[in-house]
């Protein structure tokens, strides 16, 4: 089994849709993570949830908004999108102790249209 | 000057040569570094950490540091064509608020056989 599942693996969205991306673990992790990967780029830091808080990166824009329903789950909502936004979105957990030890999820492949 | 840097690449090596990759980093307190794999459509997954000055084995895999020169390698020893991936150096940033783990550009390989 994935040990970090992500879903849906594809999702194409115009600029007016509201879409959320899923993340779940299973590895019993306190730590929970959303970056954004451009083609050929390095993934960047979105959002993280960790010690019960959420950290986010200041340079990401209020279209995008997580939710940690609970210490296994982590939410992605996006609302009004723009086709920049186009990206693998990639999550990760780790242990509060080893939180420089990332396992990724699969990823979810947006497409803005 | 980026906080991690790599030659971005391709690094094209014959099968069973060395394959050797190299990172700088600007933060003279970071104590530790990290090597992740990412094979082209699938998300990174953690290969190598490295925390003192010297060399650690794993493998065909040796992470190489040198604190005083802020540099990190990777070698790859007896490369095999199932090595050709992107190979991520990530380096932890306290800068922000929580722990955030930097990643270089990704140096590319290519291991012909």
């Amino acid at each position: 089994d994935t040990e970090v599942t992500q879903t849906p693996k594809h999702l194409v969205m115009g600029m007016t849709n509201k879409k959320s991306l899923k993340c779940e673990q299973h590895m019993g992790h306190r730590a929970m993570y959303w970056y954004k990967q451009k083609a050929k780029k390095p993934p960047e830091l979105m959002f993280v949830y960790s010690y019960e808080k959420l950290s986010i990166n200041e340079s990401v824009p209020s279209r995008f908004s997580p939710e940690c329903p609970n210490s296994s789950l982590l939410n992605l909502h996006l609302h009004a999108l723009q086709p920049e936004d186009s990206a693998l979105y990639l999550c990760a957990s780790s242990s509060l102790t080893g939180a420089n030890v990332l396992t990724f999820g699969a990823g979810s492949r947006l497409t803005v249209l | 000057q980026k906080e991690v840097e790599q030659n971005s690449g391709p690094l094209s090596v014959p099968e069973g040569a060395i394959a050797s990759l190299n990172c700088t980093y600007s933060d003279r307190g970071s104590q530790s570094f990290f090597w992740y794999r990412q094979y082209s459509g699938k998300s990174p997954e953690l290969i190598m950490s490295i925390y003192s000055n010297g060399d650690k084995e794993d493998g065909r895999f040796t992470a190489q540091l040198n604190k005083a020169s802020q540099y990190v390698s990777l070698l790859i020893r007896d490369s095999q064509p199932s090595d050709s991936a992107t190979y991520l150096c990530a380096v932890p940033s306290f800068k922000a608020a929580g722990n955030k783990l930097t990643f270089g550009g990704g140096t590319r390989v290519l291991v012909k056989p």
